[in-house]
């Protein structure tokens, strides 16, 4: 597509259910990233895949979490038994090269997650 | 210690009235200094990348300066479609995820 695609846009769950969000990158682009914004916080990293390399797993907050990415195309961000601090929106970019020198990264429109 | 400060927090200016954001950095090597525009309920669209001090970009009424601390984004005479968040983002030499500050709300009234 022309651009990086999240899914679902919103999500509603309860406190201690698991949640999967989507992310499909663009084409071609090798480097992909996760990260979460919190209400008037800036961007957190979470975690990157490039290529068939072992991902970065350094910014992922708790084991809840975990994230794959497969055939090197589609990402899905794992989040288990949530909890109300995880209610922020995730954001999915990716890159050509991994650490988006020069254009940088292409974001998707994020998932606005919500834990009630 | 926070690696990248925005400031101010928020920004309320007149249609017309120039006007600067500042964004200081602290990273043991630069290899780059990236811009951002983000608008509600959208993700970051990107604006400028910096590689050095003394450089600037440009773009439309946007204009990005980079010293060896700092960066500043000069919005010249803006309009009320120049409102929204400005997120600045380093990246580190040897490092592959950029590092942002939290953002300058800017709101531009008609």
């Amino acid at each position: 597509g022309a651009g990086v695609s999240q899914s679902p846009s919103n999500k509603v769950t309860e406190k201690g259910k698991d949640v999967e969000l989507r992310c499909d990158p663009i084409s071609g682009h090798t480097a992909l990233y996760w990260y979460r914004q919190s209400l008037g916080q800036g961007l957190e990293f979470l975690i990157y895949f490039q290529g068939n390399s072992a991902p970065d797993k350094s910014g992922l907050p708790s084991d809840r979490f975990s994230a794959e990415r497969t055939g090197g195309s589609v990402s899905t961000l794992t989040i288990q038994r949530t909890q109300q601090e995880d209610s922020a929106v995730y954001l999915c970019a990716s890159s050509l090269a991994l650490g988006g020198a020069g254009y940088g990264y292409t974001f998707g429109s994020g998932t606005r997650l919500t834990v009630v | 210690e926070d690696q990248v400060t925005q400031s101010p927090e928020a920004l309320r200016l007149q249609e017309g009235e120039s006007s600067s954001l500042n964004c200081s950095y602290t990273v043991s090597g630069l290899r780059g200094l990236f811009w951002y525009r983000q608008d509600p309920g959208k993700g970051p669209e990107f604006l400028f990348t910096l590689y050095s001090a003394g450089e600037e970009k440009e773009k439309e009424r946007l204009k990005a300066t980079l010293t060896k601390k700092e960066s500043f984004l000069h919005i010249t005479a803006p309009k009320p479609e120049d409102s929204a968040t400005y997120l600045c983002a380093v990246l580190e030499e040897d490092d592959y995820k950029l590092s942002f500050g939290a953002g300058t709300t800017v709101t531009v009234r008609a």
